[in-house]
């Protein structure tokens, strides 16, 4: 079962525009993370954010955490069309033995 | 640093045929994972072992999927006989389990893409 979900599942934005992606989960973490995956490549990782934490930077990565909503965020800021590929939200449940669970993912195109 | 290294790449097999894929995860990390990723999912776990012991396979479809890890390196990973659901891309990941700064990153190799048909 995917314990992250994913809003929007598909979004579309010019270059220059900032892109927001949500993330809800179900259970108790001990952190949150954020992957990239280009067309046809394996998962990139992006950035950790622990359950202690409610913000983090990395370059024009930003994320947010709200373990009362267990929700997180990922902004990306002046989006280039590098930025073009599908974004996985995974949780590390409390307690799971550091087992990473993965959302469906939001699918962002960014147009010249 | 290398990477996490999986073979084959690609690969097509008519339906009730067997497969394996290789991994070699990155030198010293403990930890290896193989993901099922269907075409516009996200990944699901398959297996997870810590050195050459499993910690979970609670979704492997044990009965035509099994997955070895001997000596604590290299893992395989076994379909055999295939059906066409599971046309999909295998990951396979590793991590340290090091609670540094990283915390716990998992690094994925690039997949081998499986068809069947």
């Amino acid at each position: 079962s995917q314990q992250g979900e994913e809003d929007p599942q598909a979004l579309s934005i010019q270059e220059g525009e900032n892109a927001t992606m949500n993330c809800s989960y179900k259970t108790s973490i001990n952190n949150l993370q954020w992957y990239r995956q280009n067309s046809g490549r394996g998962l990139v990782h992006l950035i950790l954010i622990r359950s202690n934490e409610r913000e983090k930077h990395s370059g024009r990565l930003r994320v947010t955490l709200d373990t009362s909503k267990k929700s997180s965020s990922l902004l990306i800021t002046a989006s280039r069309a590098a930025d073009t590929a599908s974004y996985f939200c995974a949780t590390d449940a409390y307690n799971a033995g550091n087992m990473l669970t993965f959302g469906g993912g939001t699918r962002l195109m960014v147009k010249p | 640093e290398a990477g996490v290294a999986q073979s084959p790449r690609y690969k097509i097999i008519e339906k009730r045929q067997s497969v394996a894929f290789w991994c070699n995860p990155i030198s010293g990390h403990a930890t290896l994972y193989w993901y099922q990723q269907i075409l516009g999912q996200g990944p699901k776990l398959l297996i997870q072992f810590q050195n050459n012991g499993v910690v979970d396979d609670s979704q492997l479809p044990k009965d035509r999927f099994s997955a070895e890890r001997l000596k604590g390196v290299d893992s395989t990973l076994k379909i055999q006989p295939a059906k066409l659901e599971d046309s999909a891309v295998y990951l396979c990941a590793s991590s340290s389990n090091k609670w540094d700064r990283s915390g716990n990153t998992i690094y994925f190799g690039e997949g081998s893409w499986l068809t069947v048909v």
